[in-house]
């Protein structure tokens, strides 16, 4: 079982619809993100947190920390949504105060017109 | 532009042949993260530098792969004897912390490696 696991590992949507991709993950943590990548590979932070909501424009995230779940919600999706969608688990090195991060498989969504 | 840059973008090179990339953190940050992506799949952790100090390295990075940092500032990630199933996206982040801050972390476009 991976430490992260995201779903589902395929979206397609319709223009203007409402997108919920789920990540569960399987250890302790101190930050949960969520990164989107577009093809070509270049990764762009979207949220880092460790608890609550965070709101940034059309997008949101949640996290349950008792229940190890965070949800990443996109309202009035549109095509340039279209991107790979990607669940990482921060943990802090005790050794090395590093923050290494675990990733989900991601989820593809295509949002068509 | 004051992102994290990597060089080269794309590489393809003969299985057996040495490769070397570079990254460019943003120049504040001070911690520096390799991790490499194959199709389909999450990236997955290699190494981290705080400053020039490498202070982690996964089981992944074999005794082919070194990364230095001899600075602070720029890393190179060197493959040695190429083989395919290293065939894949190297990707470098960055970010600034200290103690037990946890930063977002600034990642590159990525250097794609494919051994033919």
């Amino acid at each position: 079982k991976n430490e992260v696991e995201q779903s589902p590992q395929n979206l397609t949507a319709q223009e203007g619809e409402f997108i919920t991709i789920n990540c569960s993950y399987s250890v302790g943590i101190s930050a949960l993100h969520w990164l989107q990548q577009h093809p070509g590979g270049g990764i762009v932070s979207l949220f880092m947190l460790s608890s609550g909501k965070k709101k940034h424009g059309r997008l949101i995230a949640t996290i349950n920390i008792q229940e190890k779940h965070s949800s990443l919600h996109i309202t009035a999706s549109h095509p340039r949504d279209s991107a790979v969608y990607i669940c990482a688990a921060g943990h802090i090195s005790q050794e090395t105060s590093g923050s290494r991060l675990t990733f989900g498989e991601g989820t593809q969504l295509t949002v068509n017109p | 532009d004051t992102g994290v840059s990597q060089d080269p973008r794309h590489k393809i090179t003969k299985r057996g042949q040495n490769v070397t990339f570079r990254c460019d953190p943003i120049s504040e940050h001070n911690r520096l993260y390799w991790y490499r992506q194959t199709l389909g799949q999450g990236p997955e952790f290699l190494t981290y530098f705080q400053n020039e100090a490498q202070l982690e390295k996964s089981r992944l990075l074999s005794d082919r792969f070194s990364a230095e940092r001899p600075k602070g500032s720029f890393s190179t990630l060197e493959i040695q004897r190429t083989e395919q199933g290293d065939s894949a996206m190297y990707l470098c982040a960055s970010s600034r912390g200290g103690g037990s801050y946890n930063s977002p972390l600034h990642f590159g476009n990525g250097t794609r490696l494919t051994v033919t």
